[in-house]
């Protein structure tokens, strides 16, 4: 049972490149998410998507797109990285219960650099 | 005013030492409360969740919280080396509500 997987685990970027960032769950979980982590800032949700085929911004949203390409797989893309854009990024799943506590499962985090 | 607050740290302790970890919020919609353990190059992972005010005990980690005071606790009793980690607060209103707010973390280390 691998969980929550991520690809790739380390890049390195260019200002102005794109890149996509993948995620992938098999918990059979609705809500799946994007974090960045930078020092100081702690984790901001940068996307979430609730359930298949919606898609809702989070905190910090500008510069990103997100694809939830089907149940399990949720990626996350930067048309034109900026240096700002530096940081760990970490993809999360949950059920999505209507009611009570939700756990959000974590991946192992990608860690980008744009230079 | 953020709207979770946790002192960054860091914390060093020697083995065998009670911890307390620490988070104040101001958004009184807040319902569930969790305490994340983040190992050095790896991804959070949940540790305790509690429901509304009170405490909830699992092995050496307790969880409090105080909601009239908008603070809440983690104890960690007989600390090990193995504890050494980043602890993160995280809450939710819950409900149709399914973001988290995180606090920033506090570094731990345990010194044998």
């Amino acid at each position: 049972n691998a969980g929550v997987t991520q690809t790739p685990k380390f890049q390195v970027l260019k200002t102005g490149q794109s890149m996509t960032l993948q995620c992938a769950q098999d918990m059979n979980h609705n809500s799946m998410y994007w974090y960045r982590q930078d020092p100081g800032m702690g984790l901001r949700l940068i996307y979430y998507s609730a359930s298949e085929g919606t898609t809702d911004k989070g905190e910090v949203p500008n510069g990103y797109n997100v694809s939830r390409l089907n149940k399990r797989e949720f990626s996350l893309r930067l048309e034109s990285a900026a240096p700002s854009q530096t940081s760990v990024y970490f993809c999360a799943s949950s059920y999505g219960h209507s009611k009570s506590t939700d756990t959000q499962y974590f991946g192992p985090g990608t860690r980008l650099t744009v230079l | 005013q953020k709207e979770v607050e946790q002192d960054p740290g860091p914390l060093s302790v020697p083995e065998g030492a009670i911890v307390s970890l620490n988070c104040t919020y101001s958004n009184s919609a807040f319902q569930y409360f969790m305490w994340y353990r983040q190992y050095s190059r790896k991804g959070p992972e949940l540790l305790m969740y509690t429901y509304s005010s009170g405490n909830k005990e699992d092995g050496r980690f307790t969880a409090q919280v105080d909601k009239s005071s908008k603070y809440i606790s983690l104890f960690i009793r007989d600390s090990q080396p193995s504890d050494s980690a980043t602890y993160l607060c995280a809450m939710t209103r819950g409900g149709s509500n399914y973001k988290l707010t995180f606090g920033k973390g506090t570094l731990l280390t345990v010194n044998p």
